[in-house]
């Protein structure tokens, strides 16, 4: 079965430094990870998606992320935080016969001045 | 990207009320999902739906049942809310071969 494990439950950071978000997946074959942001009040965002192409995933506003299968590592990073980054952070894998999506906990990320 | 819409955004009701949270598509969409948020925690399914007439339940047990008579709708009914019923409900729907799934901005419920 498929499951994902998010590391971390709260990351802080100052502005303009960096985001390292880490996430562990689980799957008994080639998977499908995703990335999804979630402001206060607001429902979820896609940030990026890896579908078993480039292992290196570029997302919208300057993240990014690395599959690295030998260590079943799905982690977000982004070079410099800005105060707009504060979010709830899921990392989510594809799964399940009727193609679900299974979340992590989530992470939440904080940016100080 | 898909354009997922839910309604209402924000409910606070009584105890004992019959409510229905409304998610609609526009892109012709046969797959389409709900799923459940309680208040600092992960997402679960709650239901999902394949077309029309078609409806599943998701890993999450939940009191509300779900409907789609149409393709572009997939409301969410529960008969008689409750307190325990507080939570948002996200409904996504899959965007291409990849099944990339995209979300509506949610319905943030809260029962009292």
């Amino acid at each position: 079965a498929q499951s994902v494990t998010q590391l971390d439950s709260h990351v802080s950071v100052s502005e303009g430094t960096p985001v390292l978000l880490r996430c562990n997946y689980s799957s008994s074959y080639s998977p499908s990870l995703f990335w999804y942001v979630q402001h206060p009040n607001k429902g979820l965002q896609l940030l990026l998606k890896y579908t078993s192409a480039a292992t290196l995933v570029k997302g919208i506003n300057g993240f990014e992320a690395e599959f690295k299968k030998s260590e079943t590592s799905f982690h977000l990073t982004k070079p410099s935080a800005h105060m707009s980054d504060a979010a709830e952070y899921f990392c989510a894998i594809l799964g399940g016969g009727y193609n679900k999506l299974i979340f992590g906990a989530g992470t939440r990320l904080a940016v100080h001045p | 990207e898909a354009d997922i819409y839910q309604t209402p955004r924000y409910l606070v009701i009584g105890t004992g009320k019959k409510i229905t949270l409304e998610c609609s598509q526009t892109m012709g969409h046969d797959k389409m999902y709900w799923y459940q948020q309680d208040p600092g925690m992960e997402l679960h399914l709650i239901h999902y739906s394949y077309g029309v007439n078609s409806t599943e339940k998701g890993d999450l047990s939940s009191e509300s049942t779900v409907s789609r008579i149409r393709t572009e709708h997939f409301p969410l009914t529960l008969e008689s809310a409750r307190p325990s019923h507080t939570s948002q409900y996200l409904c996504a729907s899959p965007l291409g071969a990849k099944n990339i799934q995209y979300f509506g901005a949610g319905t943030r419920l809260s029962v009292l």
